[in-house]
């Protein structure tokens, strides 16, 4: 069965530790993406990438990082957690050039609490 | 980045009934998704539409695509607790998926 892995499913932080996430995926997929989902604000793109060593922006990369040093895996780094960082924090792939019609195939999330 | 916007944000019904989610956005879409996702779980893609018009079945779920390709509608016939769960539409957006705030949607046996 294919999938996405995430390594934690909840994680409790203090405030300005470095956090690292990390998702694992089995399907030989290019892309790979992280959001945050956040009640009443629906998942919103953090970063993503389409290759090992690329990465691009999402709509809120501030106060994250990513590395993605090999195909299968995409790390996402909180370099000084804060409390508005709490939340779920969701990792999916997809192939190229056909995610947009097949889908993207998502973890089962990490819930972050950051206290 | 262009907003999608679902109604209701809510919807608690009893077994039995029909409903309707809707997403909508001011721009034109080349291509819309909807994913279901369950408690403790990511969301899972249910179906994607990209002609205008179009209409896909999925047993008891009818998803419809806009003529004008700027809406999108999922519609469930005789709700079932299984159909519990957070809906959410997306559309691609430079080769990225972007996701609407989602319906959280609650059927009491």
């Amino acid at each position: 069965d294919v999938k996405v892995t995430q390594s934690s499913r909840y994680l409790v932080k203090r405030t300005g530790e470095k956090v690292f996430l990390e998702c694992v995926q089995d399907m030989d997929h290019e892309n790979m993406f992280w959001y945050r989902q956040d009640p009443g604000l629906g998942l919103r793109l953090i970063y993503f990438s389409y290759d090992v060593k690329m990465k691009e922006k999402g709509d809120i990369p501030e106060g994250y990082s990513v590395s993605r040093e090999k195909k299968e895996r995409f790390s996402l780094i909180l370099e000084s957690a804060s409390t508005n960082q709490t939340s779920m924090y969701l990792c999916a792939s997809s192939p190229r050039d056909r995610g947009l019609y097949y889908g993207y195939t998502f973890g089962s999330g990490t819930r972050l609490t950051v206290v | 980045t262009q907003l999608l916007e679902q109604s209701p944000q809510f919807l608690s019904i009893q077994e039995g009934e029909n409903l309707t989610v809707y997403c909508n956005s001011s721009s034109v879409f080349s291509s819309l998704q909807w994913y279901r996702q369950e408690p403790g779980e990511g969301p899972v893609l249910l179906v994607t539409v990209v002609t205008g018009g179009e209409v896909k079945k999925l047993k008891r779920l009818t998803f419809q695509f806009g003529d004008a390709r700027k809406d999108s509608s999922l519609h469930i016939t005789a709700a079932q607790p299984g159909d519990t769960g957070l809906y959410l539409c997306a559309r691609s957006n430079t080769g990225k998926l972007i996701f609407g705030q989602g319906t959280t949607l609650q059927v009491k046996p």
